[in-house]
């Protein structure tokens, strides 16, 4: 089955500075890449995906970048802000089958001092 | 504005205990998943549900039990609760890959924190 890495565990970083955050994953046939936000006390929720046919997707400050080959992906936060602290979770999934399953990583803790 | 709601926001329990968790959405979707929490270790799935009366087993469902009667509704059921089982406890829903308006987005609930004594 799918299992997913994720690094690093915790991230402390300065206002305005930016984030990167690395996930690898080991089903070569997973064509679905979410990463999910949760804020300290509430329920993670979807903040950007990026599935296999594309290589970067960018959502104003956020952005994702795929490498298939490698089988890693990341997510870059840019000109980071106190509320963008939170654990930031990767997941990856096959998409083409006829259910989907996430596997999510273990999580990553950013902590934006202002 | 969907909406997942997990019935008990924190419980303590004894060992040994009969334990559920319920959870109910409102967007009509068809699928229905119970992940645990633990730091360290991410979101597990223990779960799923794809359809009213179906269920499948996710990476950790020894000790667990799910029931999903109606199409909103999907409860957790810890038969005889261990302390190894106090966590905090996921719900989420989506839509079915089948209907066209499929992200796959997950929408989770607040979360259950579990105490087992």
């Amino acid at each position: 089955g799918e299992n997913v890495e994720q690094h690093p565990s915790t991230l402390s970083v300065q206002e305005g500075d930016s984030a990167v955050i690395k996930c690898t994953y080991s089903d070569s046939a997973s064509n679905y890449f979410p990463w999910y936000k949760q804020e300290l006390g509430k329920r993670p929720q979807l903040i950007i995906d990026i599935r296999s046919n594309v290589g970067e997707k960018k959502d104003q400050r956020i952005a994702v970048t795929l490498n298939k080959t490698a089988k890693h992906f990341s997510l870059h936060i840019t000109e980071t802000q106190p509320e963008d602290s939170a654990v930031y979770f990767c997941a990856a999934s096959r998409m083409n089958t006829g259910f989907q399953k996430l596997v999510f990583g273990t999580g990553t803790r950013l902590l934006v001092s202002p | 504005d969907v909406k997942v709601t997990q019935s008990s926001r924190y419980l303590v329990k004894r060992t040994g205990e009969k334990v559920f968790l319920e959870c109910v959405q409102d967007m009509d979707h068809e699928n229905m998943f119970w992940y645990r929490q633990d730091p360290g270790l991410g979101l597990r799935l223990i779960y799923f549900s794809y359809d009213v009366k179906m269920k499948e087993k996710g990476d950790i469902p020894e000790g667990y039990s799910v029931s999903r009667e109606k199409k909103e509704r999907f409860s957790l059921i810890l038969e005889s609760a261990s302390t190894n089982q106090t966590s905090m406890y996921l719900c989420a829903s989506s839509f079915s890959k089948i209907f066209y308006h499929y992200t796959g987005e997950l929408f989770f609930g607040e979360g259950s924190r579990l105490t087992v004594l």
